[in-house]
Protein backbone atom coordinates (compact mmCIF):
# COMPACT_ATOMS: atom_id res chain seq x y z
CA UNK A 1 0.00 0.00 0.00
CA UNK A 2 1.46 3.40 -0.65
CA UNK A 3 2.13 5.64 1.56
CA UNK A 4 1.84 9.12 1.43
CA UNK A 5 3.26 11.97 4.00
CA UNK A 6 3.33 15.66 3.82
CA UNK A 7 5.30 17.88 5.71
CA UNK A 8 5.12 19.94 7.14
CA UNK A 9 1.77 19.55 9.39
CA UNK A 10 1.72 23.32 10.28
CA UNK A 11 3.07 26.18 8.26
CA UNK A 12 2.90 29.59 9.31
CA UNK A 13 3.84 32.93 6.63
CA UNK A 14 3.37 36.65 6.22
CA UNK A 15 1.43 37.77 3.47
CA UNK A 16 3.47 38.05 0.38
CA UNK A 17 5.93 35.06 1.52
CA UNK A 18 6.84 32.03 -1.04
CA UNK A 19 5.12 28.48 0.69
CA UNK A 20 6.54 25.46 0.07
CA UNK A 21 4.54 22.31 0.83
CA UNK A 22 5.95 18.75 -0.12
CA UNK A 23 4.55 15.53 -0.37
CA UNK A 24 6.39 12.10 -0.47
CA UNK A 25 4.75 8.58 -1.57
CA UNK A 26 6.64 5.23 -1.77
CA UNK A 27 4.98 3.23 -4.47
CA UNK A 28 5.24 4.34 -8.25
CA UNK A 29 1.86 6.35 -9.05
CA UNK A 30 -0.21 7.30 -12.42
CA UNK A 31 -0.78 10.59 -11.05
CA UNK A 32 -1.04 12.76 -7.53
CA UNK A 33 -3.64 15.17 -6.94
CA UNK A 34 -3.60 18.63 -4.58
CA UNK A 35 -6.52 19.42 -2.85
CA UNK A 36 -7.24 22.50 -0.73
CA UNK A 37 -9.56 22.63 2.00
CA UNK A 38 -11.06 25.97 3.66
CA UNK A 39 -11.74 26.25 7.10
CA UNK A 40 -15.26 24.58 8.07
CA UNK A 41 -15.47 24.28 3.97
CA UNK A 42 -15.40 21.65 1.75
CA UNK A 43 -12.24 20.16 -0.54
CA UNK A 44 -11.19 21.73 -4.06
CA UNK A 45 -9.08 20.12 -6.69
CA UNK A 46 -6.22 22.04 -7.48
CA UNK A 47 -3.80 19.88 -9.78
CA UNK A 48 -3.93 16.54 -11.51
CA UNK A 49 -0.20 15.55 -12.77
CA UNK A 50 1.41 12.64 -13.70
CA UNK A 51 4.86 14.62 -14.83
CA UNK A 52 6.70 18.12 -14.52
CA UNK A 53 4.77 21.50 -13.69
CA UNK A 54 1.29 22.70 -13.67
CA UNK A 55 0.79 26.58 -13.12
CA UNK A 56 -2.69 28.18 -11.88
CA UNK A 57 -2.73 31.28 -10.84
CA UNK A 58 -0.26 31.92 -8.01
CA UNK A 59 -0.39 27.97 -7.16
CA UNK A 60 2.53 25.72 -9.01
CA UNK A 61 2.75 22.05 -8.78
CA UNK A 62 5.25 19.88 -9.57
CA UNK A 63 6.29 16.31 -9.88
CA UNK A 64 9.28 14.40 -9.65
CA UNK A 65 8.39 10.83 -10.57
CA UNK A 66 11.91 9.30 -10.14
CA UNK A 67 12.33 10.57 -6.45
CA UNK A 68 8.34 10.08 -5.43
CA UNK A 69 8.14 13.43 -4.69
CA UNK A 70 5.58 16.53 -5.33
CA UNK A 71 5.40 20.16 -3.87
CA UNK A 72 3.10 22.77 -3.98
CA UNK A 73 4.14 26.16 -4.22
CA UNK A 74 2.64 29.54 -3.65
CA UNK A 75 3.80 32.92 -4.91
CA UNK A 76 3.17 35.86 -2.95
CA UNK A 77 0.83 33.81 -0.56
CA UNK A 78 -2.32 36.23 0.91
CA UNK A 79 -4.70 35.45 3.98
CA UNK A 80 -7.08 34.15 1.78
CA UNK A 81 -4.34 30.91 1.26
CA UNK A 82 -5.01 30.02 4.70
CA UNK A 83 -6.50 26.88 4.47
CA UNK A 84 -5.62 23.03 4.38
CA UNK A 85 -3.70 21.34 1.64
CA UNK A 86 -3.83 17.56 1.22
CA UNK A 87 -1.50 15.43 -1.42
CA UNK A 88 -3.52 12.16 -2.55
CA UNK A 89 -2.58 9.45 -4.73
CA UNK A 90 -3.94 6.64 -5.96
CA UNK A 91 -3.91 3.10 -4.90
CA UNK A 92 -2.66 1.46 -7.93
CA UNK A 93 -4.94 -2.21 -6.61
CA UNK A 94 -7.85 -0.92 -6.08
CA UNK A 95 -7.79 3.17 -8.06
CA UNK A 96 -8.78 4.45 -4.39
CA UNK A 97 -7.21 7.71 -3.22
CA UNK A 98 -4.59 7.81 -0.44
CA UNK A 99 -4.65 10.99 1.38
CA UNK A 100 -1.87 12.90 3.41
CA UNK A 101 -2.78 14.19 6.57
CA UNK A 102 -2.58 17.39 5.46
CA UNK A 103 -0.56 20.92 5.77
CA UNK A 104 -2.23 23.69 7.83
CA UNK A 105 -1.31 26.89 6.42
CA UNK A 106 -2.15 29.90 7.88
CA UNK A 107 -0.95 33.23 6.55
CA UNK A 108 -0.81 36.50 7.95
CA UNK A 109 -1.22 40.05 7.40
CA UNK B 1 -18.76 22.95 -13.65
CA UNK B 2 -19.26 19.72 -11.75
CA UNK B 3 -21.60 19.85 -8.53
CA UNK B 4 -21.36 17.67 -5.91
CA UNK B 5 -24.36 18.72 -3.33
CA UNK B 6 -25.06 16.99 -0.16
CA UNK B 7 -28.58 16.68 2.09
CA UNK B 8 -27.41 18.75 4.92
CA UNK B 9 -24.63 20.93 6.12
CA UNK B 10 -25.38 20.26 9.71
CA UNK B 11 -27.16 17.36 11.75
CA UNK B 12 -27.73 16.52 15.05
CA UNK B 13 -29.15 13.44 15.61
CA UNK B 14 -29.66 11.07 19.07
CA UNK B 15 -27.79 7.66 19.95
CA UNK B 16 -30.11 4.85 18.19
CA UNK B 17 -31.22 6.57 15.78
CA UNK B 18 -31.21 5.91 11.69
CA UNK B 19 -29.49 8.37 9.62
CA UNK B 20 -29.99 8.99 6.03
CA UNK B 21 -26.86 11.53 4.34
CA UNK B 22 -27.68 11.69 0.67
CA UNK B 23 -25.14 12.83 -2.31
CA UNK B 24 -26.08 14.24 -5.75
CA UNK B 25 -23.81 14.59 -8.54
CA UNK B 26 -24.57 16.30 -11.69
CA UNK B 27 -22.17 15.33 -13.93
CA UNK B 28 -22.79 11.88 -15.20
CA UNK B 29 -19.77 10.29 -13.16
CA UNK B 30 -19.36 6.79 -12.39
CA UNK B 31 -17.63 7.02 -9.20
CA UNK B 32 -19.16 8.10 -6.29
CA UNK B 33 -17.63 7.82 -2.55
CA UNK B 34 -18.26 8.80 0.89
CA UNK B 35 -15.47 9.84 3.71
CA UNK B 36 -15.43 10.73 7.10
CA UNK B 37 -12.64 13.78 8.42
CA UNK B 38 -11.94 13.42 11.68
CA UNK B 39 -9.12 15.88 13.68
CA UNK B 40 -5.58 14.35 12.93
CA UNK B 41 -7.18 11.63 10.93
CA UNK B 42 -7.31 12.92 7.84
CA UNK B 43 -9.49 11.59 5.46
CA UNK B 44 -10.79 7.92 5.24
CA UNK B 45 -12.76 5.98 2.71
CA UNK B 46 -16.09 4.74 4.37
CA UNK B 47 -17.58 3.21 1.34
CA UNK B 48 -17.65 4.00 -2.30
CA UNK B 49 -19.41 2.62 -5.98
CA UNK B 50 -18.32 2.59 -9.30
CA UNK B 51 -21.67 1.79 -11.24
CA UNK B 52 -25.36 1.59 -10.35
CA UNK B 53 -26.26 -0.84 -7.73
CA UNK B 54 -22.75 -1.39 -6.90
CA UNK B 55 -21.06 -1.03 -3.73
CA UNK B 56 -17.35 -1.51 -2.64
CA UNK B 57 -16.93 -1.07 1.65
CA UNK B 58 -13.78 1.07 1.82
CA UNK B 59 -11.58 1.12 4.80
CA UNK B 60 -14.61 1.98 7.96
CA UNK B 61 -17.46 0.30 6.54
CA UNK B 62 -18.80 -0.69 10.05
CA UNK B 63 -21.74 0.79 11.30
CA UNK B 64 -22.49 1.83 7.69
CA UNK B 65 -24.42 0.87 4.73
CA UNK B 66 -25.05 2.90 1.01
CA UNK B 67 -27.28 2.82 -1.10
CA UNK B 68 -26.78 3.43 -4.83
CA UNK B 69 -30.26 3.26 -6.80
CA UNK B 70 -29.55 6.07 -9.75
CA UNK B 71 -26.39 6.98 -11.02
CA UNK B 72 -26.34 10.02 -9.88
CA UNK B 73 -27.49 9.67 -6.47
CA UNK B 74 -25.11 8.02 -3.10
CA UNK B 75 -26.85 7.48 -0.25
CA UNK B 76 -24.69 7.16 3.43
CA UNK B 77 -26.70 5.59 5.73
CA UNK B 78 -25.73 4.93 9.95
CA UNK B 79 -28.30 2.21 10.88
CA UNK B 80 -28.03 2.99 14.80
CA UNK B 81 -25.94 6.55 15.26
CA UNK B 82 -23.50 6.32 17.76
CA UNK B 83 -21.30 8.98 19.18
CA UNK B 84 -18.28 8.25 18.14
CA UNK B 85 -19.89 8.97 14.38
CA UNK B 86 -19.86 12.08 15.38
CA UNK B 87 -17.81 13.70 12.43
CA UNK B 88 -17.55 15.91 9.29
CA UNK B 89 -18.99 13.46 6.14
CA UNK B 90 -17.84 14.24 2.71
CA UNK B 91 -18.96 13.03 -0.78
CA UNK B 92 -17.09 12.72 -3.42
CA UNK B 93 -17.46 11.77 -7.53
CA UNK B 94 -15.10 11.52 -10.36
CA UNK B 95 -15.79 10.56 -14.00
CA UNK B 96 -13.62 7.32 -14.02
CA UNK B 97 -10.60 6.13 -12.53
CA UNK B 98 -9.63 8.43 -10.12
CA UNK B 99 -5.66 7.96 -11.46
CA UNK B 100 -6.78 9.26 -14.32
CA UNK B 101 -9.18 12.13 -13.61
CA UNK B 102 -9.97 14.73 -10.82
CA UNK B 103 -12.11 13.91 -7.76
CA UNK B 104 -15.14 16.35 -7.02
CA UNK B 105 -16.13 16.99 -3.36
CA UNK B 106 -19.39 17.63 -1.56
CA UNK B 107 -19.59 20.73 1.23
CA UNK B 108 -19.76 18.14 4.05
CA UNK B 109 -22.14 17.37 6.24
CA UNK B 110 -20.68 17.80 10.17
CA UNK B 111 -23.08 15.09 11.97
CA UNK B 112 -23.29 15.01 15.67
CA UNK B 113 -24.84 12.10 17.31
CA UNK B 114 -25.65 13.07 21.26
Amino acid sequence: KNEVEQSPQNLTAQEGEFITINCSYSVGISALHWLQQHPGGGIVSLFMLSSGKKKHGRLIATINIQEKHSSLHITASHPRDSAVYICAVPDYNTDKLIFGTGTRLQVFP
Amino acid sequence: DVKVTQSSRYLVKRTGEKVFLECVQDMDHENMFWYRQDPGLGLRLIYFSYDVKMKEKGDIPEGYSVSREKKERFSLILESASTNQTSMYLCASSRSRVGSYEQYFGPGTRLTVT
